[in-house]
């Protein structure tokens, strides 16, 4: 029972380049949460989904931009990357958005 | 104001004793209620969840919330070192946007 599954683990980059972070859940959920922590704070909200097809902006998404064509995977993708993107984002799902969230592991970007 | 405000850390508690973690929001459109842990380089875990005012208990945790207020608390009882991590309050509206707390870190001394 794999749950929400986030690649890579790990990844550094430079300035400007772009890259998307994947985000796969097999518990056939219609809310997919992409998430910002940087260190020593809570979780911000970058991109949300409500079900394939439909996303909406969260409280941090410039510089982000996601897409959901289907309801297992909910991609990440950063243009132009910039030092002020180094964190650590999380991928959540939950059946609907009263329900709690299940969460991956995490990817830790640097960018330097 | 941010939207969710937790308790500032860190809360230190001896073992055996009682952890309790406070939290206020502001949207009073928010329909449900969590309190997260997370350990040190790990994701958050669900501890408890809440819709309805008043208390909910599960083993050593009791939420309590409080809509006319704008208030949620967690409390933790018979605290155990291994309870010491970052607690992390989250308020979801019904559309699915979720706002979460900075977190709170507990330390639980032997």
């Amino acid at each position: 029972n794999a749950g929400v599954t986030q690649t890579p683990k790990f990844r550094i980059l430079k300035i400007g380049q772009s890259m998307t972070l994947q985000c796969t859940q097999d518990m056939n959920h219609n809310y997919m949460y992409w998430y910002r922590q940087d260190p020593g704070m809570g979780l911000k909200l970058i991109y949300y989904s409500v079900g394939a097809g439909i996303t909406d902006k969260g409280e941090v998404p410039n510089g982000y931009n996601v897409s959901r064509s289907t309801t297992e995977d909910f991609p990440l993708r950063l243009e132009l990357a910039a030092p002020s993107q180094t964190s650590v984002y999380f991928c959540a799902s939950s059946f609907q958005g009263s329900q709690p969230q299940h969460f991956g592991d995490g990817t830790r970007l640097s960018i330097l | 104001q941010k939207e969710v405000e937790q308790n500032s850390g860190p809360l230190s508690v001896p073992e055996g004793a009682i952890a309790s973690l406070n939290c206020t929001y502001s949207d009073r459109g928010s329909q449900s209620f969590f309190w997260y842990r997370q350990y040190s380089g790990k994701s958050p875990e669900l501890i408890m969840f809440i819709y309805s005012n008043g208390d909910k208990e599960d083993g050593r945790f009791t939420a309590q919330l409080n809509k006319a207020s704008q208030y949620v608390s967690l409390l933790i009882r018979d605290s155990q070192p291994s309870d010491s991590a970052t607690y992390l309050c989250a308020v979801n509206t019904n559309a699915g946007k979720s706002t979460f707390g900075d977190g709170t870190t507990l330390t639980v001394k032997p």
